[in-house]
């Protein structure tokens, strides 16, 4: 699996935008960029994924690089109950590896909220 | 629907006890994993799931068995609990290309 490379930790003021980087500059063309958080003492949860195209929810919305060898999870006003850890995650299109559908959890970015 | 239930939340074993984690699912996922999680890493695959009957070895399986009688139950099993078994211990789900849903976790000591 392509590997991401994200900062240990941020910090962000709450009511101000957030944005989460990711590195992943050996990204094959069918891999899907996936975002998940982890809130204390909770198991993760989807935030949100992309191909190539920028996609917003209403959880956030996630900016691509026109090369795709980086992305950027964009929350638009943070507030305290967003501080988590985010996992960035890369997916093959067609999700199957040699662990069913299992994604590979790295240690994700620690955002502290204040 | 209640998504993905683990039980217990919490747990303490001596050396060489065992014990069963149980997670089900009501969403009717073919796909099941358990992770586990220690204090500032990700979360590593145990064993998974891709169906009733079909179980395989994840990233770390040695100390845990499974097993996946129906759909909906995947109970992980540690049978002499050793301190390197501290942890958190995550099961999830999903239909396959879909995003995983995940339990609270059960954390488990080992002393």
């Amino acid at each position: 699996d392509a590997k991401t490379t994200q900062p240990n930790s941020m910090e962000s003021n709450e009511e101000e935008p957030v944005h989460l980087p990711c590195n992943h500059s050996t990204i094959s063309g069918t891999d899907y960029i996936h975002w998940y958080r982890q809130l204390p003492s909770q198991g993760p949860e989807y935030v949100i994924h992309g191909l190539t195209s920028n996609v917003n929810n209403r959880m956030a919305s996630l900016a691509i690089a026109e090369d795709r060898k980086s992305s950027t999870l964009i929350l638009h006003r943070a507030t305290l109950r967003d501080a988590a850890v985010y996992y960035c995650i890369l997916r093959d299109y067609w999700g199957r590896s040699n662990s069913g559908y299992a994604l590979n959890f790295g240690k994700g970015t620690s955002l502290l909220v204040t | 629907n209640a998504g993905v239930t683990q039980t217990p939340k919490f747990r303490i074993l001596k050396i060489g006890q065992s014990m069963t984690l149980q997670c089900t699912q009501d969403m009717n996922h073919n796909y099941m994993y358990w992770y586990r999680q220690d204090p500032g890493m990700g979360l590593k695959l145990i064993y998974y799931s891709v169906g009733a009957g079909i179980t395989d070895k994840g990233e770390v399986p040695n100390g845990y068995n499974v097993s996946r009688s129906t759909t909906e139950d995947f109970p992980l099993r540690l049978e002499l609990a050793a301190p390197s078994q501290t942890s958190v211990y995550f099961c999830a789900s999903t239909m396959g290309r879909s995003p995983l849903h995940f339990g609270n976790g059960t954390r488990l000591t080992v002393t």
